[in-house]
């Protein structure tokens, strides 16, 4: 079985300190995405990676960067934590060779920024 | 670019009733649609897909979804539900990028089964 693994189910952060999101996946993917998601809003991208030290914006960056040094980690870092990046955040990975183009997703964070 | 549009944010349905979800997707090239589901206090999970061949695909748990091209559609169906299908359900589209592929989500649909 695919298992995405995150670091932490709940997470309660300050406004304005450094927050560190870990992502592990077991399944060797090149592809590995961070979403945010909202009542009403449903899942919206952050940014993903596709390989090793790769990355690509996706439709919400802002206050938001990544890290991928290792295949099977993908970091989400929020350098100045504010309220209005309370959320539940959401990992997933996939493989770039399948013809399915499943994404396999991890139990989720949630983060109350106070 | 590709987008799904999810038209009924909540669906409540008595127990052994029929329910139909609604999805609707914009594309211009060939499109891989999906159905995800969120129970409560968990991540999402693939429940169909559809990338070619026979239009009506179904999941193991009894619900199917339809690929009707020229309507743009791909509404998610069961004929009778059950509590434990109360969830949140998810319609995505495949969109391939220059630096790999990705999915894009609609805003959810919450089904509410009710006894």
């Amino acid at each position: 079985d695919v298992k995405v693994t995150q670091s932490s189910r709940y997470l309660v952060k300050r406004t304005g300190e450094k927050v560190f999101l870990e992502c592990v996946q077991d399944m060797d993917h090149e592809n590995m995405f961070w979403y945010r998601q909202d009542p009403g809003l449903g899942l919206r991208l952050i940014y993903f990676s596709y390989d090793v030290k790769m990355k690509e914006k996706g439709d919400i960056p802002e206050g938001y960067s990544v890290s991928r040094e290792k295949k099977e980690r993908f970091s989400l870092i929020l350098e100045s934590a504010s309220t209005n990046q309370t959320s539940m955040y959401l990992c997933a990975s996939s493989s770039r060779t399948a013809s399915s183009y499943e994404q396999y997703f991890g139990p989720g964070t949630r983060l109350t920024v106070t | 670019a590709q987008s799904v549009t999810q038209l009924d944010s909540q669906v409540p349905v008595f127990e052994e009733a029929p329910v139909e979800l609604r999805c609707n997707y914009s594309s211009s090239v060939s499109v891989y649609l999906f159905w995800y589901v969120q129970y409560p206090n968990q991540g999402l999970q693939l429940l169909l897909k559809y990338l070619s061949g026979s239009t009506l695909v179904e999941s193991i748990n009894g619900f199917e979804a339809e690929f009707n091209k020229s309507q743009t559609s791909f509404h998610l169906r069961k004929p009778s539900v059950h509590i434990s299908d109360t969830a949140e359900y998810f319609c995505a589209v495949h969109v391939l990028t220059g630096g790999g592929n990705k999915l894009t989500f609609g805003t959810g649909t919450q089904l509410k089964v009710e006894l």
